[in-house]
């Protein structure tokens, strides 16, 4: 069965440290791997897209990395804000078409 | 720059009542996408739609119907509401290629009593 999980599930932070968060994945065949951030009452906004050549990709102070053999993402975030406490879900399309398994999310609180 | 807008916001119902949840995008997107979040668990696709005219099955579709009205309007229908039916939902549409991010509206917060 396609699956895709999250680590942590929650996890709190200071603002202005870096967090790194976790996301494993059992999908076949593989097309690309996104990760989206959904604030508290809003819909998910996408924040990268990646296919299995890529390794890495960036968007501003996101940075998320792939690794295709292990079947592994990671989303850095560095110096956190107030305004990145919201829940991060990674996604994974399977067979290029809208098979899109979604992971339970990592829910992220920065603190002052 | 509206992107997708569903209504309502919130709704309460009794369970056996119907209702419709509208959704609309403005970016001419083929695929259109109906999901549910539950706490604690990714969102699950009930239906979908690849281009007008079209409409096929997600993982969870049972007592849900949809029509795709036009390119731009994706509604989702509740015949017989049941309290399991609970949850917040949310449209997406996306664009033509594989490589294109989803854009997902802010939601439908629904309470069947």
């Amino acid at each position: 069965k396609n699956q895709v999980e999250q680590s942590p599930q929650s996890l709190i932070i200071l603002e202005g440290k870096n967090c790194t968060l976790q996301c494993n994945y059992t999908v076949s065949p593989f097309s690309n791997l996104r990760w989206y951030k959904q604030d508290t009452g809003r819909g998910p906004v996408s924040l990268t897209i990646m296919t299995f050549s890529e390794n890495t990709k960036s968007n501003g102070r996101y940075t998320a990395t792939l690794d295709a053999d292990t079947k592994q993402s990671s989303l850095h975030i560095t110096a956190s804000q107030l305004s990145d406490s919201a829940s991060y879900i990674c996604v994974v399309s399977a067979d290029y078409g809208q098979n899109f398994v979604f992971g339970p999310g990592t829910r992220l609180s920065v603190l002052p | 720059n509206a992107g997708v807008t569903q209504t309502p916001k919130f709704q309460v119902l009794k369970t056996g009542q119907s209702m419709t949840l509208q959704c609309a995008q403005d970016m001419n997107h083929n695929s259109m996408y109906w999901y549910r979040q539950d706490p604690g668990m990714g969102l699950r696709l009930i239906y979908y739609s690849a281009s007008e005219g079209t409409t096929d099955k997600g993982e969870v579709p049972n007592g849900y119907n949809v029509s795709r009205l036009n390119k731009r309007e994706f509604s989702l229908r509740l015949e017989s509401a049941a309290p399991s039916q609970t949850s917040v939902y949310f449209c997406a549409s996306k664009g033509a290629t594989d490589y294109q991010p989803q854009h997902f509206g802010d939601g439908t917060r629904l309470s069947i009593l």
